[in-house]
């Protein structure tokens, strides 16, 4: 499978444990994207990276969430004493940037429930 | 006033019936527009992008782009059931992705 992965697939914790969540892009992809999203909204964003930088990040995003891409290829998003606001399912994506323009690609996502 | 905004729906149509979906952003400076499918518990699928006005076809979608009007809109030719899901406009100004709230299809047999 080439498609963007995403572990777990499911988490369970209690609140004010940590947790980490992992995302494998496409290969060639240079661009990933960390989205979070609850039922009957769409994708909210809260960081990117190209490459190994990461360029944006949510006015909206706690500091209890952090996120790295330490060579340019996994990612990581840690979410820091979990609150029960946390439970949503976290997205992954990843894309190439062309000339063109830019084309974003899916992960099956995290969810997260805290308990 | 949110970047991308969609009528969330229901969308009802019969099987066979062409499905209208509707999105407007508020970004003039938005040069890539996106169309993603969602099944329920499922994470989002792309099915169409356009980059230019006017029409993209790729099968039973067509995506229509209008630029001055901040319109882009999703048509779906002979609905079947398996396209009853949650469609999603995402718009691109050039620093990330705003994703619209959705609407929310179903085809019925």
């Amino acid at each position: 499978d080439t498609g963007v992965s995403q572990n777990p697939r499911h988490k369970i914790t209690k609140r004010g444990q940590n947790v980490t969540f992992r995302c494998d892009p496409i290969s060639e992809h240079n661009r990933l994207y960390w989205y979070r999203q609850t039922l009957g909204q769409g994708p909210e964003f809260l960081t990117y990276f190209q490459n190994e930088a990461q360029l944006e990040k949510s006015r909206l995003l706690s500091d209890r969430f952090s996120a790295e891409r330490p060579k340019g290829s996994f990612s990581t998003l840690e979410i820091q004493r979990t609150e029960q606001g946390d439970s949503a399912m976290y997205l992954c994506a990843s894309s190439l940037e062309l000339a063109m323009g830019e084309t974003q690609y899916f992960g099956p996502g995290t969810r997260l429930l805290v308990l | 006033q949110k970047e991308v905004e969609q009528n969330s729906g229901p969308l009802s149509v019969p099987e066979g019936a062409i499905a209208s979906l509707n999105c407007t952003y508020s970004d003039r400076g938005s040069q890539s527009f996106f169309w993603y499918r969602q099944y329920s518990g499922k994470s989002p699928e792309l099915i169409m992008f356009i980059y230019s006005n006017g029409d993209k076809e790729d099968g039973r979608f067509t995506a229509q782009l209008n630029k001055a009007s901040q319109y882009v809109s999703l048509l779906i030719r002979d609905s079947q059931p398996s396209d009853s899901a949650t469609y999603l406009c995402a718009v691109n100004p050039g620093n990330q992705f705003y994703f619209g709230t959705g609407t929310s299809l179903t085809v019925i047999p």
